[in-house]
């Protein structure tokens, strides 16, 4: 059965915050798929933040974050990473993990339960 | 930048066949997929590569993707099909989601 549990949210200070989220994934092997992170801001939509390959070579990202956040995974760990810095209000959202299709890198077949990050002084 | 554009609520009765459009420039041209979210819990992937359904999903979900316009069908709704559903396409290394529907059943 595929798992996937992020953690690692919490309250953080606008401006110089910085937040590092996990997501330890079980159940599938995990090195030969790639893995996404999606937030969700409280009563809004889904938006798409980045997706890395099985490889950890190809990454993208939203305009949004480019250049505040890194996606990162560990094989060995079988876990996704996702570094934010410089955080603003606007990324108070859950961030769900998801795991992507073969073949893909945007169509999500699992998802994690999600974590909350509040950025607010 | 690519935008892809849904209803923010449709209503159908039970029973009924409630049909969620999703559109974009020549989105036919593209890949669409469906996901349903329901209050509280985490999106379920509900119809991929415009029509195939996962294993699990009901028959009743049906998806199309033509000209600009992808639509998610949903044949004899019922209540638990009461949720939001979200479109997704990627284009340009970049994914994107619709801004959500609210489906009613009442």
């Amino acid at each position: 059965e595929v798992q996937l549990l992020e953690s690692g949210g919490g309250l953080v200070q606008p401006g110089g915050g910085s937040l590092r989220l996990s997501c330890a994934a079980s159940g599938f092997t995990f090195s030969s798929y790639a893995m996404s992170w999606v937030r969700q801001a409280p009563g809004k939509g889904l938006e798409w933040v980045s997706v890395i390959s099985g490889n950890g070579i190809s990454t993208y990202y939203a305009d949004s974050v480019k250049g505040r956040f890194t996606i990162s995974r560990d094989n060995s760990k079988n876990t996704l990473y996702l570094q934010m810095y410089s955080l603003r209000a606007e990324d108070t959202a859950v961030y769900y993990c998801a795991k992507i299709m073969s073949n893909s890198y945007y169509i999500s077949d699992y998802w994690g339960r999600g974590t909350l990050v509040t950025v607010s002084s | 930048s690519y935008a892809l554009t849904q209803p923010p609520s449709v209503s159908v009765s039970p029973g009924q066949t409630a049909s969620i459009t999703c559109s974009g420039d020549k989105l036919g041209n593209k890949y669409a997929c469906w996901y349903q979210q329901k209050t509280g819990q985490s999106p379920v992937l509900v119809i991929y590569q415009n029509d195939k359904r996962p294993s699990g999903i009901p028959e009743r979900f049906s998806g199309s993707n033509s000209g600009n316009t992808a639509t998610l069908t949903i044949s004899g709704t019922q209540s638990m099909d009461e949720a939001d559903y979200y479109c997704q396409a990627w284009d340009s290394s970049t994914v994107i989601f619709g801004g959500g529907t609210k489906l009613t059943v009442l």
